[in-house]
């Protein structure tokens, strides 16, 4: 089935460990997104990708880096996670209707 | 910068009833216009978006919504909810235009609760 594709679906990490959340699309969408999702704070996008190649911040980047490997991955890094990373996080994809297609999302628990 | 309003953070309505969320952005260039919906334990579903054209937008499961240029607004409407449609409503928005980068900005959401 067509559509974005996370993994792992649910994490725990300690504090200080490290992990990389991946995110592909089959859609042949140019941009991709990693938000977070947090309780009364809606989403909060962390990074973006226009296109293969390029990489931006968005608002809350502290913490975190990408790689965009290709046109359909697109991962996020946490060098050491914190407890302030406690959330879910959700990959997306967009192309030429403006719309975003999500991911189901990783619940990530840092202890 | 971009930002959305969602002022109802939650709602409560008896099935049957009306439904009106309150969505407003400051941006004061060309928008595109978006309302999502995030049923428990899911990711975000498209309900409806706005790019230009009749500023009145059906979208699925019969809501729709008005984009209001004079006040930002993009309030959401359901003339009858259903039990089904407890969930999480999402207003975003971006640059209008013909850039497929452009970032969609959230809104804080307004969480609806229907009692049966």
């Amino acid at each position: 089935n067509a559509g974005v594709t996370q993994t792992p679906k649910f994490q725990v990490l300690k504090t200080g460990q490290s992990m990389t959340l991946q995110c592909a699309q089959d859609m042949n969408h140019n941009s991709m997104y990693w938000y977070r999702q947090d309780p009364g704070m809606g989403l909060r996008l962390i990074y973006y990708s226009a296109s293969e190649g390029t990489t931006d911040k968005g608002e809350v980047p502290n913490g975190y880096n990408v790689s965009r490997l290709n046109k359909r991955e697109f991962s996020l890094r946490l060098e050491s996670a914190a407890p302030s990373q406690t959330s879910v996080y959700f990959c997306a994809s967009s192309g030429q209707n403006y719309g975003y297609t999500f991911g189901s999302g990783t619940r990530l628990t840092v202890v | 910068a971009q930002s959305v309003s969602q002022h109802n953070h939650h709602v409560i309505l008896s099935e049957a009833a009306s439904l009106e969320l309150g969505c407003n952005y400051s941006y004061g260039g060309t928008v595109n216009l978006f309302w999502y919906v995030q049923y428990p334990g899911q990711h975000l579903q498209l309900l409806l978006k706005y790019f230009s054209g009749d500023p009145l937008v059906k979208g699925i499961k019969g809501f729709e919504a008005e984009f209001i240029k004079s006040k930002f607004s993009f309030n959401l409407r359901k003339p009858s909810v259903q039990w089904s449609d407890t969930a999480e409503y999402f207003c975003a928005v971006n640059r209008g235009g013909y850039s497929s980068a452009s970032k969609i900005i959230f809104g804080s959401g307004t969480r609806l609760s229907i009692r049966p």
